[in-house]
């Protein structure tokens, strides 16, 4: 039973270069989410989906993309990497309804040079 | 808005005593309320939720949490303290009448001393 899956699990960006965060889900879920965490910040909120082709915009969405074309993956897409933008990307997946606990992936931690 | 607060950035405990890390919260809604674990270089894991009902809540790993309403506290308890439980401890919060998304608070490092 795989659950959240993501990769790749390191990256070294330089500046301005693009790339994707891949997440996946095994489990049906309906909703999924993209979380940044930074020391001493907790985890901060990026996009969330509720469905495949809804998404939204959470606490911190600036400089990141989403799509969700399938339930079973969320995408996450840095047009133009900034030195800000390191950090711990985790990708969570839940069941509809907002008394669900959420099932997080492994974390991809991104370092923007 | 919703918001979380653990006031506390670390906790230390000795093994075998009981240990308590604190969260207070705020929504314009009903709360759901929830707790989670972090160990090193490690995703997050579930650890218990409050939904309506009791107060106290029972989940993973002998942890129990206590919701006070009237305080918007929602501490997370356990009665002896293992080496093992030494972990990064998030509690989180979704609004029943707002978001989707979970609001975090900033984490509390529980550290259990042998």
């Amino acid at each position: 039973n795989a659950g959240v899956t993501q990769t790749p699990k390191f990256q070294v960006l330089k500046t301005g270069q693009s790339m994707t965060l891949q997440c996946a889900q095994d489990m049906n879920h309906e909703y999924m989410s993209w979380y940044r965490q930074d020391p001493g910040m907790g985890l901060r909120l990026i996009h969330y989906s509720v469905g495949a082709g809804i998404t939204d915009q959470g606490e911190v969405p600036n400089g990141y993309n989403v799509s969700r074309s399938t339930t079973e993956d969320f995408p996450l897409r840095l047009l133009s990497a900034a030195p800000s933008q390191t950090s711990v990307y985790f990708c969570a997946s839940s069941y509809a309804g907002q008394n669900t606990e959420a099932f997080f992936g492994q974390g991809t931690r991104l370092t923007v040079v | 808005a919703q918001s979380v607060a653990q006031p506390e950035d670390q906790v230390n405990v000795a093994e075998g005593n009981p240990l308590t890390v604190k969260c207070t919260y705020s929504v314009s809604g009903n709360p759901y309320l929830f707790w989670y674990v972090q160990y090193p270089n490690r995703g997050l894991q579930f650890l218990l939720k409050y939904i309506t009902g009791d107060n106290l809540v029972k989940g993973s790993y002998g942890f129990e949490a206590e919701f006070n309403k009237s305080q918007t506290s929602f501490h997370l308890k356990k009665p002896s303290a293992l080496v093992s439980d030494s972990a990064l401890y998030f509690c989180a919060v979704r609004d029943g009448g707002g978001a989707d998304g979970l609001t975090f608070g900033k984490g509390t490092h529980l550290i259990i001393q042998p």
